[in-house]
């Protein structure tokens, strides 16, 4: 079955940086694009970025554009997210998802949670 | 950016009722609307994509229908654990958006 494990999360200073990483299983990593999406506590669903199954194209929240960088690495069946500069507005528990036909999420990973605070 | 603006907030409603909840978008989506569920310290589940198609394994309880930039999803006899939070989510355009959510809680 379709297994997506994020991890990486933590506590972090505004200002520094956080590698969130997504293993996955179950399904050809590489033919699938993948994204991020973060939820703040309390609050809904933020879409952050996808990344194509081959790598190729990457689109980004404008939230997150310059700050944040997606990437994959289909020998490992793996998700990247590098994140830099990080704000206490990122604060959230970041998902990795499977997409669908570039449309829609059909798979999600249980989350990890990323604290900026000083 | 298309924003999704979803109605109502909050729904109160019992166990056997039928629930409707709308999901609107700023400028038009076509059928490229999804319905996720999410409870309490979970991830969201897929219920619908494409405006109407169920997602496998979903009960034929949840249907959704719509096109252009109103759509909806009807749960057409509560059961109790259907009482959560319901997001609508776009992918017309890039960014991919979601609609805040509307709450589905028990009278």
């Amino acid at each position: 079955q379709v297994q997506l494990v994020e991890s990486g999360g933590g506590v972090v200073q505004p200002g520094r940086s956080l590698r969130l990483s997504c293993a996955a299983s179950g399904f050809t990593f590489s033919n699938h694009g993948m994204h991020w999406v973060r939820q703040a506590p309390g609050k809904g669903l933020e879409w952050v970025a996808v990344i194509w199954y081959d790598g190729s194209n990457k689109y980004y929240a404008d939230s997150v554009k310059g700050r944040f960088t997606i990437s994959r690495d289909n020998s490992k069946n793996t998700l990247f997210l590098q994140m830099n500069s990080l704000r206490a507005e990122d604060t959230a528990v970041y998902y990795c998802a499977r997409d669908r036909s570039s449309t829609y999420v059909d798979y999600w990973g249980q989350g990890t949670r990323v604290t900026v605070s000083s | 950016e298309i924003v999704l603006t979803q109605s109502p907030a909050t729904l109160s409603l019992s166990p056997g009722e039928r629930a409707t909840l709308s999901c609107r978008a700023s400028q038009s989506v076509s059928s490229y609307l999804t319905w996720y569920q999410q409870k309490p310290g979970q991830a969201p589940r897929l219920l619908i994509y494409d405006a109407s198609n169920r997602a496998p394994g979903i009960p034929a309880r949840f249907s959704g229908s719509g096109y252009g930039t109103d759509f909806t999803l009807t749960i057409s006899s509560l059961e109790p654990e259907d009482f959560a939070v319901y997001y609508c989510q776009q992918r017309s355009n890039w960014p991919l958006t979601f609609g805040q959510g509307t709450k589905l809680d028990i009278k």
